[in-house]
């Protein structure tokens, strides 16, 4: 069974200061993961992916992530927050059951970007 | 042009009633997915489908009945509503089992 383990539910930055949110995953199978974004009262969008290819995964609106096989990591960054960051961030990995594509959620980190 | 849209967008209702979401995509994509969202926003998801055959169905109460007549529509109809179904259900989609999914704005689903 896969799972993802989100490091603290809500991180706060400055406008210009470096984003760094967690995610730690258990994967019996080499993982495929992913990182989507939430806004208030949205879906969810899909912000990068990892698939087995470069380990740095170059994302939307400035985001990347870098798997790290030896620490089971995929932590998303940011070198500069912007106000519109502001969101719920959540990790996700994907394992396979009868074939499906099911995607295995952590618990989510709510950003905050302070001026 | 909405690719993943679900309707209603707000759901209010009385318990033990019947209610129905519906979900279309326009991206012409195989695969759809229910998944629900609790008040901790912990996502956990129910349903797919895939050519409108299922085939993912998570421990869901079998009060929770998804249909697909066609491959761009995922309805999801629950019969007498609890409390406990308060959430925001969302729908998904993708190309095929293998690609990222694209998500629904959500329907906001609160029992009184």
């Amino acid at each position: 069974a896969q799972s993802v383990t989100q490091l603290g539910s809500h991180v706060s930055v400055s406008e210009g200061a470096l984003v760094l949110l967690r995610c730690n995953y258990s994967s019996s199978v080499p993982p495929y993961l992913f990182w989507y974004v939430q806004y208030p009262n949205q879906g969810l969008q899909l912000l990068l992916k990892y698939t087995s290819a470069a380990t740095l995964v170059k994302g939307i609106n400035g985001f990347e992530a870098e798997f790290k096989k030896s620490e089971t990591s995929f932590h998303l960054t940011k070198p500069s927050a912007h106000m519109s960051d502001a969101a719920e961030y959540f990790c996700a990995v994907r394992g396979f059951t009868g074939g499906g594509n099911k995607l295995t959620f952590g618990t989510g980190t709510q950003l905050k970007v302070e001026l | 042009d909405t690719a993943v849209s679900q309707t209603p967008k707000y759901l209010v209702t009385q318990m033990g009633n019947d209610k129905s979401i519906k979900c279309e995509q326009n991206l012409g994509h195989d695969t759809m997915y229910w998944y629900k969202q609790d008040s901790k926003k912990f996502l956990k998801i129910m349903f797919s489908y895939n050519n409108k055959e299922l085939i993912i169905n998570e421990t869901v109460p079998n009060r929770f009945s998804p249909k697909s007549p066609d491959k761009a529509h995922l309805n999801l109809h629950i019969n007498s509503l609890e409390l406990g179904d308060s959430a925001v259900y969302f729908c998904a989609s993708s190309q095929t089992l293998n690609q990222p999914q694209h998500f629904g704005d959500g329907t906001r689903l609160s029992i009184l």
